[in-house]
């Protein structure tokens, strides 16, 4: 069965400081993943995805991920995180199978002033 | 183009209720995923419909159902009610089934069971 560890529930950093988010899958085959954003009262907001090709990924507000096969990571990445990015980061595992995606539990990012 | 809608979305029932959920995906899309999140379980897939037949479900109980019809939208209904169903029931859409690598979600509808 696939799963995804995020093990740092929350995280705190300093406005204009760098950040790095982990995340560990399990997947039987090639996997799809996913990091997704959400604001509180929001829905989920897609940052960046990896299915295949360059294992850095580029995503939407300065964010990029690195897919590691031999470590079984997609650790997310930022180089200065603004007041705004604080949210919750949620890393999801999926291949087109039938068990939809499957999710993290979420990293709480914090940001200090 | 607008982005998927749900409604309500806020929820009050009492236990041994049912409830019914809906969910309009964006135009054109005709997969529509459901997921609830809590904060002890997290995000959890419940199920997807396509072209109104259910293709896959998660592992929740048969008091979770749902349905699709013909224009796509969707709803979900949680019968008898309990307290541990209070979540954040989170809908989904895209182009085709099992389509994670495209799916765009909408706001959510939190449900309260007291």
């Amino acid at each position: 069965a696939q799963s995804v560890t995020q093990p740092d529930i929350h995280i705190t950093v300093s406005e204009g400081a760098s950040l790095e988010l982990r995340c560990n899958y399990s997947y039987g085959a090639t996997p799809y993943l996913f990091w997704y954003v959400q604001s509180p009262g929001q829905g989920l907001q897609l940052l960046l995805k990896y299915f295949s090709g360059d294992t850095l990924v580029q995503g939407i507000k300065g964010f990029e991920a690195e897919f590691k096969r031999s470590q079984s990571s997609f650790n997310l990445r930022k180089p200065s995180v603004h007041w705004s990015d604080a949210a919750e980061y949620f890393c999801a595992v999926g291949g087109g199978g039938a068990d939809g995606l499957t999710f993290g539990k979420g990293t709480h990012l914090i940001i200090q002033p | 183009k607008a982005g998927v809608t749900q409604t309500p979305r806020y929820l009050i029932k009492t236990r041994g209720q049912q409830v019914t959920l809906s969910c309009s995906p964006i135009s054109g899309h005709r997969s529509v995923s459901w997921y609830q999140q809590t904060p002890g379980q997290g995000l959890q897939f419940l199920f997807e419909y396509f072209s109104e037949t259910q293709r896959n479900k998660g592992n929740f109980p048969g008091r979770f159902s749902g349905r699709q019809f013909s224009n796509s939208r969707s709803e979900m209904n949680v019968s008898t009610l309990e307290l541990g169903d209070s979540a954040l029931y989170l809908c989904a859409s895209s182009l085709y089934p099992r389509s994670v690598n495209e799916q765009f979600f909408g706001p959510g509808t939190r449900l309260t069971v007291l």
